[in-house]
C-alpha cells in the first residue's frame, strides 16, 4: 500500500526567509503527487501536482515542488516566506492507474511564519 | 460556481445516535469523494462515487458507514450507532474523471460525538 511521510509535524520560520517542507512517498511505481494547503476552518486548497514531464512544478502563491524518482521525494519549497503562508501543508499521492482516483495523504506540516 | 457545499458545518450528537451528513459536490463534477480527517492528521479516504456508482470504499471503514449518491448529484454519509471514535471533520471533494482535475474540498462538517 502506498504511503507518505511528511518530516516534521511543526515548521517554523521567519517572514522572509526560505520554507523548506519535506515529503517522501513508498511506492514502486511513482504516483501522482500533490501539496495541498489548508486555513483554519476551511477545506484543502490544491497548491501544485505532478503528474508528468518537468519534474519541477510551480504552484499558486510563489511556492514550488521538485520530484526526485531516486529520493522519492517531493519537497515543496518557496524562497520567501510571507505571514499569510501560515498554514497546514499536506502531502499527497494518487494512483497512477486510477484516473485521478483517491488521494492518500501525509500526516501534515503545520507552518509558522514569525515576524 | 458555488463551490463544494456541505451540511451541516457541525454536529453534535450523543452516542449511539445516527447522523446523516450532506455534500453538494460542483454542478458538472461527476466525482465526489468522502474523507475523515481527526486532529493532527492528514484526511483519511472514506470512499468515493463515479456519477452514481459508489467506485470504492475504504477497507478500514465500519459497516455503521455508509454513502449514496442516488442521482450522481449530491451524495449522503450516514454513520449508525455512533461512537465517540468517529469525532472527526468530514469532508467532501468532487472533481471531473483524470488526474489532470483537481479534487475541490468543502468546508467539512464536524462531528462530535459524547
Amino acid at each position: 500500500a502506498q504511503s507518505v511521510t511528511q518530516l516534521g509535524s511543526h515548521v517554523s520560520v521567519s517572514e522572509g526567509a526560505l520554507v523548506l517542507l519535506r515529503c517522501n512517498y513508498s511506492s514502486s511505481v511513482p504516483p501522482y503527487l500533490f501539496w495541498y494547503v489548508q486555513y483554519p476552518n476551511q477545506g484543502l486548497q490544491l497548491l501544485l501536482k505532478y503528474t508528468t514531464g518537468a519534474t519541477l512544478v510551480k504552484g499558486i502563491n510563489g511556492f514550488e515542488a521538485e520530484f526526485k524518482k531516486s529520493e522519492t521525494s517531493f519537497h515543496l519549497t518557496k524562497p520567501s516566506a510571507h505571514m499569510s503562508d501560515a498554514a497546514e501543508y499536506f502531502c499527497a499521492v494518487s494512483d497512477r492507474g486510477n484516473q485521478g482516483g483517491k488521494l492518500i495523504f501525509g500526516q501534515g506540516t503545520e507552518l509558522s511564519v514569525k515576524p | 460556481d458555488t463551490g463544494v457545499s456541505q451540511d451541516p458545518r457541525h454536529k453534535i450528537t450523543k452516542r449511539g445516535q445516527n447522523v446523516t451528513f450532506r455534500c453538494d459536490p460542483i454542478s458538472e463534477h461527476n466525482r465526489l469523494y468522502w474523507y475523515r480527517q481527526t486532529l493532527g492528521q492528514g484526511p483519511e479516504f472514506l470512499t468515493y462515487f463515479q456519477n452514481e456508482a459508489q467506485l470504492e470504499k475504504s477497507r478500514l471503514l465500519s459497516d455503521r458507514f455508509s454513502a449514496e449518491r442516488p442521482k450522481g448529484s449530491f451524495s449522503t454519509l450516514e454513520i449508525q450507532r455512533t461512537e465517540q471514535g468517529d469525532s472527526a471533520m468530514y469532508l467532501c471533494a468532487s472533481s471531473l474523471t483524470g488526474v489532470m482535475y483537481e479534487q475541490y474540498f468543502g468546508p467539512g462538517t464536524r462531528l462530535t460525538v459524547t
